[in-house]
């Protein structure tokens, strides 16, 4: 089974700085990857997904993510953060299950901006 | 990507009664899947429903406490049963996107608190 391993908990960095947030998956074949953010009180928004080809992935908000097959990972990384950046990140793995794609979550990242 | 509107936005009730959750969807879609978001943790696939089948539960989650109806492609709904205050959390609604994509995306949630 797919499994999906969010290091940091709880991340701070000042506006303007730049963000790496670290996911690393467990997954047999080749994953569908997924970054999701979750702002106070609303639902999960899609920021970007890789399923195939080019490993650099662009998202929405300016955020992309790197897949790399050798080390397991799918950081999200973005060059200057704003402070409406502060929210949940949830790293995801898709595996095929039964004709669908099953999606497991993390366990996210918290994200606080200071000015 | 698809719409998706939950019913209610959230609720407080007692232990012991019972809160359903709707789900409409703006297109037809195979399967929706619910979540659930306990306090301060990651998402949880509760169960897959597909139109006309009955729903597909995850371990540790049983029909007579979560039963779920799909009476077409655009409409689903969760009942949470006999409520404890363990079961104060958000509840999602999911769909996956275009045929294919393995991408999901979310309603904006309901949020249950049990007293």
């Amino acid at each position: 089974a797919q499994s999906v391993t969010q290091p940091d908990i709880h991340i701070t960095v000042s506006e303007g700085a730049s963000l790496e947030l670290r996911c690393n998956y467990s997954y047999g074949a080749t994953p569908y990857l997924f970054w999701y953010v979750q702002s106070p009180g609303q639902g999960l928004q899609l920021l970007l997904k890789y399923f195939s080809g080019d490993t650099l992935v662009q998202g929405i908000k300016g955020f992309e993510a790197e897949f790399k097959r050798s080390q397991s990972s799918f950081n999200l990384r973005k060059p200057s953060v704003h402070w409406s950046d502060a929210a949940e990140y949830f790293c995801a793995v898709g595996a095929s299950s039964g004709g669908y794609q099953k999606v497991t979550f993390g366990t996210g990242t918290k994200l606080q901006v200071i000015p | 990507s698809a719409v998706i509107s939950q019913k209610p936005s959230r609720d407080i009730c007692q232990r012991g009664t019972s809160l359903t959750i709707q789900c409409q969807v703006d297109s037809q879609v195979t399967m929706m899947f619910w979540y659930r978001q306990q306090p301060g943790q990651s998402l949880t696939l509760i169960a897959t429903a597909n139109q006309g089948s009955e729903a597909t539960y995850e371990s540790g989650f049983v029909i007579d406490k979560f039963p779920i109806s799909r009476p077409n492609l655009t409409f689903s709904t969760l009942t949470v049963s006999n409520l404890s205050p363990e079961d104060s959390s958000i509840y999602l609604c999911s769909v996956v996107g275009l045929a294919g994509s393995g991408t999901q995306y979310f309603g904006p949630g309901t949020r249950l608190l049990v007293l």
